[in-house]
This record gives C-alpha cells, structure tokens and sequence, in this order.
C-alpha cells in the first residue's frame, strides 16, 4: 500500500515554455504533499508544502509565480514550471502524507527529471 | 536554512563491517526518519523514532535520537553489497514541514 506515483518521470523541454508534474496517491488519501527539488549528488530541497484545498507554502526563495503548486483533490497535487529555463533543470520529487497519521512517514513518487533546453 | 547536517558524507565499508551515520538537526521536531534512495530514483522509507523516544530497531537498522543534543545515529550492522545507496535523515517540524539531511553516500564493497 501507501503507493505515490508521479509523471512524467523525465521531460525535456525548450527555454520558455511550461512543464507540469503530477503526484497522486493511488491507494491513500493525502492531505499534505511536499514537492523537493534535487541537484546531482545533493540533498532534497524542500520547495514547498501542499494542503489539499488551500494555498501552498512556499519556503523561502522558492518562487511562487515560478512554480505554481495545485493540490484540488485528497490524491493529485500538481507542479508548473512556468517559463521553464536552463538553471529550472534538475530532479523534482514529490511525497505525501497519509490523512490522519501524526507520526508516519512519508511516501515518495519516484522523481521527475527535468532538462530544460 | 532547515536543512540538517549529515556525516560522513561518503562512507566506504567491507561487506559485513557495520555502517554508521549521524545526523544533525536545528529546531524542535516531532519525530525524525530515516530514507534510502537509490541514484536517481524516489526515496524508500526505513525507520521512524518520534521524539519521545531514544532508541530503535528493524532488523538490521538501530537508530537512536538525543532530542537534547539534536542529533540522531542510524547503525546499518552486518552491511551487504545491496546496501549501497544514499541515505538521508528527515525530521518532522513543529511547523508540518519535513526537511532532509545533506545524506551519506554508502558504497559496500563485495
């Protein structure tokens, strides 16, 4: 159980235009989603907190217009990368939490990796 | 920034040595989790200690916690070659947000 799939799990796309990334939980329902950026041979960077119906949180110096977060349901939330450049390339992981589980962990999608061109 | 602290950030070992990193963290948390991650690919969760509590084991894992020092072990004991992965600690924050440890890159030689 506690399944996260993500998609696309690889784009690649041209300087100016816009990318989305969908997370779903399959078999649970989630309330929180967290979407990470990862560099190569780096840790993950929080970039954000989804709460099913409201607005994001963004973490400091994540760009909010830049990367537009949606979580309109307890099992999709989705990341845009608006007007997509070279630096915006990297691995975007997404991971949600169970409804109702204080102490529990986190489930992960298996990762978007991004080439901007 | 959130982010803890992890060392060593490489760690080279024997099959069957034992494995050990530490992580350190900067706020208050409500637990705190331990994950693998194959190179490019999502993370796999392995254990969670809340903070209430010091010490914990599953199978070949023992993690402790010192809330007071902030920091937390994670002992991979009796290490085989499919251990070899990157490893990140997280900590739950007061706050709902989790952040992860800069992580230890673990290579188990045959």
């Amino acid at each position: 159980g506690a399944v996260v799939s993500q998609h696309p799990s690889w784009v690649i796309c041209k300087s100016g235009t816009s990318v989305k990334i969908e997370c779903r939980s399959l078999d649970f329902q989630a309330t929180t989603m967290f979407w990470y950026r990862q560099f190569p041979k780096q840790s993950l960077m929080l970039m954000a907190t989804s709460n099913e119906g409201s607005k994001a949180t963004y973490e400091q110096g994540v760009e909010k217009d830049k990367f537009l977060i949606n979580h309109a349901s307890l099992t999709l939330s989705t990341l845009t990368v608006t007007s997509a450049h070279p630096e915006d390339s990297s691995f975007y992981i997404c991971s949600a939490r169970s409804q109702g589980s204080y102490n529990s962990p986190l489930h992960f999608g298996n990762g978007t990796r991004l080439t901007v061109t | 920034s959130q982010q803890g602290e992890e060392d060593p950030q490489a760690l080279s070992i024997q099959e069957g040595e034992n494995a050990t990193m530490n992580c350190s963290y900067k706020t208050s948390i409500n637990n705190l989790q331990w994950y693998r991650q194959n190179s490019g690919r999502g993370l796999v969760h392995l254990i969670l200690i809340r903070s209430n509590e010091r010490e914990k084991h599953s199978g070949r894992l023992r993690v402790t916690l010192d809330t007071s020092k902030k920091s937390s072990s994670l002992l991979i004991t009796a290490s085989r070659a499919a251990d070899t992965a990157s490893y990140f600690c997280a900590t739950h924050q007061t706050g709902n947000q989790f952040y992860f440890g800069t992580g230890t890159s673990l290579t188990v030689i045959p």
